[in-house]
């Protein structure tokens, strides 16, 4: 059974920093291109951030890029995100997510974790 | 980055057909990809490619695409079908994923 199970959302303040991670099973987790796709609450997906399946390879959306970072570890079929300079903007579900190549199909999702930029 | 448009809400009689669209330039070069969202739940991927459906996802759900426009279309709309429906390309450098704003399916 394929599973994808995030972590090490939570309550964080304005300007702090918080790492998800994201374990996998179940697939070739090594072959995989790795997304981070993020959901505010009540709002649509929004894609933040591709990491090619060697790790050498990464992409950020202009919102997050300069302040996330993402990386992997084969070994440990996992996925992270660092997140600095967290602002309320920020906000959301965290989903990891899958894709076999370089296309838009991601085929493997987690259920999420939510992580609050707040006061 | 590209951007994709959908409409943000749609109905259906049960039993009925519906198509969904998506319209973004970018959609010239690369097929969308489609997701259906359950509240509470993570997305689900329905279509991808051409025309293709993962194991597991019924064919009543099917894709296609004509210039800047691709559709999702559910033919005989079940009431389990209600959810929202998002889809997404690369964009316009190739790198880039970007998501539409989302389809609210309600099947009446």
């Amino acid at each position: 059974e394929v599973q994808l199970v995030e972590s090490g959302g939570g309550l964080v303040q304005p300007g702090g920093s918080l790492r998800l991670s994201c374990v996998a099973s179940g697939f070739t987790f090594s072959s995989y291109w790795m997304h981070w796709v993020r959901q505010a609450p009540g709002k649509g997906l929004v894609w933040v951030s591709r990491l090619r399946s060697d790790g050498i390879s990464t992409v950020y959306a202009d919102s997050v890029k300069g302040r996330f970072t993402i990386s992997r570890d084969n070994a440990k079929n996992t996925l992270y995100l660092q997140m600095n300079s967290l602002r309320a903007d920020d906000t959301a579900v965290y989903y990891c997510a899958g894709a076999p190549d370089i296309s838009s199909q991601l085929d493997h999702w987690g259920q999420g974790t939510l992580v609050t930029v707040s006061s | 980055s590209s951007e994709l448009t959908q409409d943000p809400a749609v109905s259906v009689a049960l039993g009925q057909t519906v198509r969904i669209t998506c319209q973004g330039d970018n959609l010239r070069n690369y097929y969308a990809s489609w997701y259906q969202q359950k509240p509470g739940q993570a997305p689900v991927l329905v279509i991808y490619g051409k025309n293709n459906r993962p194991s597991g996802i019924p064919d009543r759900f099917s894709g296609s695409s004509s210039g800047n426009t691709d559709s999702l279309t559910i033919a005989g709309a079940q009431a389990e079908d209600e959810a929202d429906y998002y889809c997404n390309s690369r964009d316009s450098s190739g790198d880039h994923l970007v998501f539409g704003g989302g389809t609210r399916l309600t099947v009446l």
